[in-house]
């Protein structure tokens, strides 16, 4: 199946530092979005962007489809950016179209 | 607030047990999938369904099942419950038949003892 593949797995930043995730899948996909699951473990939508480029006050993304990969950009970075960040990608495999998600980045943002 | 209602938030019961987690989607979603959170394996997808009708089944064990009744709300439910089916367990809705854009719940909870 499709492997979709998140980098850094780990990131630790200074409140207003600036950063950017990344999300690489191995196969063509139908969607790709961003969610961030804060400390308490809600799954919150960023952004649904199957190509393109968003951006929702500090956050950013850009995917590029035909290379098979996302980048989610965190501007001037505050604590309650904390927390895991999912890129989840749609394709249909056995059993139908399915959401496969990616282990996630675990962002901790210091104050 | 995604517009997702899941019951109960928590839920601690024994191994053996059977217990009943159930989803509201949002007001005109017709498709409701349900998600497994462990600490070491991520987000699984475990089934979808839409409008009623099972469209997709990802790594959903055997003694897991689940449903969506006309009134679009869905079940799932656990049986013989092991230490290993504690996890988060999320529904999720979209208004399309293939994946689209997804609506998590807040999440039920469990804990097997």
């Amino acid at each position: 199946g499709i492997q979709v593949e998140q980098s850094p797995p780990d990131l630790i930043l200074q409140e207003g530092a600036n950063s950017t995730l990344r999300c690489n899948f191995s196969d063509s996909v139908n969607n790709l979005q961003w969610f961030h699951q804060n400390p308490w473990g809600q799954l919150i939508n960023l952004f649904y962007i199957p190509s393109g480029t968003k951006q929702n006050g500090r956050l950013s993304a850009t995917t590029v489809a035909t290379e098979r990969y996302s980048l989610l950009y965190i501007s001037s970075s505050q604590t309650t950016d904390s927390g895991v960040y999912f890129c989840a990608v749609e394709r249909v495999d056995t059993g139908g179209f399915k959401t496969i998600f990616g282990a996630g980045t675990r962002l901790f943002v210091k104050a | 607030d995604s517009g997702v209602t899941q019951t109960p938030k928590h839920l601690i019961t024994a191994t053996g047990q059977r217990v009943t987690l159930r989803c509201s989607p949002r007001s005109g979603d017709l498709s409701v999938y349900w998600y497994q959170q462990s600490l070491d394996q991520g987000l699984q997808f475990l089934i979808q369904y839409y409008n009623g009708e099972e469209r997709a089944k990802g790594n959903i064990l055997e003694r897991f099942s689940a449903q969506q009744f006309p009134d679009l709300h869905s079940e799932l439910n656990l049986s013989s419950l092991e230490l290993g089916d504690s996890a988060l367990y999320f529904c999720a809705s979209s208004t399309r038949t293939t994946t689209g854009e997804l609506f998590f719940g807040e999440g039920s909870r469990l804990t097997v003892l």
